[in-house]
């Protein structure tokens, strides 16, 4: 079946620290792969997509770059602030369906 | 912008009463979905809808059901709420004839509690 894995949380950075949050996926065929993230006390926004093999995703200085053979998405900044506290998830979805498949969430806390 | 609204940000209900969660997007879409959001299990979809009067279950549809008689407005019912509905609610459209690379465009939420 489809599925999404990521990264257990929470995790804690000290503010211009390196990110790094894994996300691998199960799916036939050639998904769209998604991060979104969920500020504190909103639903979730669209961070970047990437939507074919070696594809780079990119927006508001976090990266992802879709890799078919390790079947792997993680998001990436290579400097995090305060305001990037929050919740991120992976997601994909097939082409032929509706329906989006989502990791479980993976909590940032940036502390100054 | 693609507006998603929901009725409610906070929701206080007792056991055995029936409950209605709205949705309503501005952006024409066909596609609109349900979720619940519960820590360490993601996001679980409840119920989506493809078209007016159309819909199919999604992977925990068990003590849900729901309603679409508008093209912007789906509703999520509660027919007899219990404490382990407790949880956040997320309601998202999408455009159907748009590249499967569509996102989904989210509500804020609906925070629910079950007494």
């Amino acid at each position: 079946g489809n599925s999404v894995t990521q990264m257990e949380g929470p995790v804690t950075l000290s503010e211009e620290a390196f990110l790094t949050i894994n996300c691998t996926y199960t799916a036939t065929g050639y998904p769209s792969l998604f991060w979104y993230v969920q500020y504190p006390g909103e639903g979730l926004q669209l961070l970047l997509k990437a939507t074919k093999a070696d594809d780079k995703g990119s927006n508001k200085g976090f990266e992802a770059t879709y890799r078919k053979e390790t079947t792997s998405f993680h998001l990436e900044k290579g400097s995090v602030q305060v305001s990037d506290s929050a919740v991120y998830f992976c997601a994909l979805i097939k082409p032929t369906g509706n329906q989006f498949y989502f990791g479980t969430g993976t909590s940032l806390t940036v502390i100054p | 912008d693609v507006k998603v609204t929901q009725s409610s940000r906070y929701l206080v209900k007792r056991t055995g009463e029936k409950v209605f969660l709205e949705c309503v997007q501005d952006m024409d879409h066909e596609n609109m979905f349900w979720y619940r959001q519960d820590p360490g299990l993601g996001l679980r979809l409840i119920y989506f809808s493809y078209d007016v009067k159309m819909k199919e279950k999604g992977d925990i549809p068990e003590g849900y059901s729901v309603s679409r008689e508008k093209k912007e407005r789906f509703s999520l019912i509660l027919e007899s709420a219990s404490t382990n509905q407790t949880s956040m609610y997320l309601c998202a459209s999408r455009d159907r004839d748009r590249s499967y690379q569509e996102t989904q465009y989210f509500g804020p939420g609906t925070r629910l509690l079950v007494l």
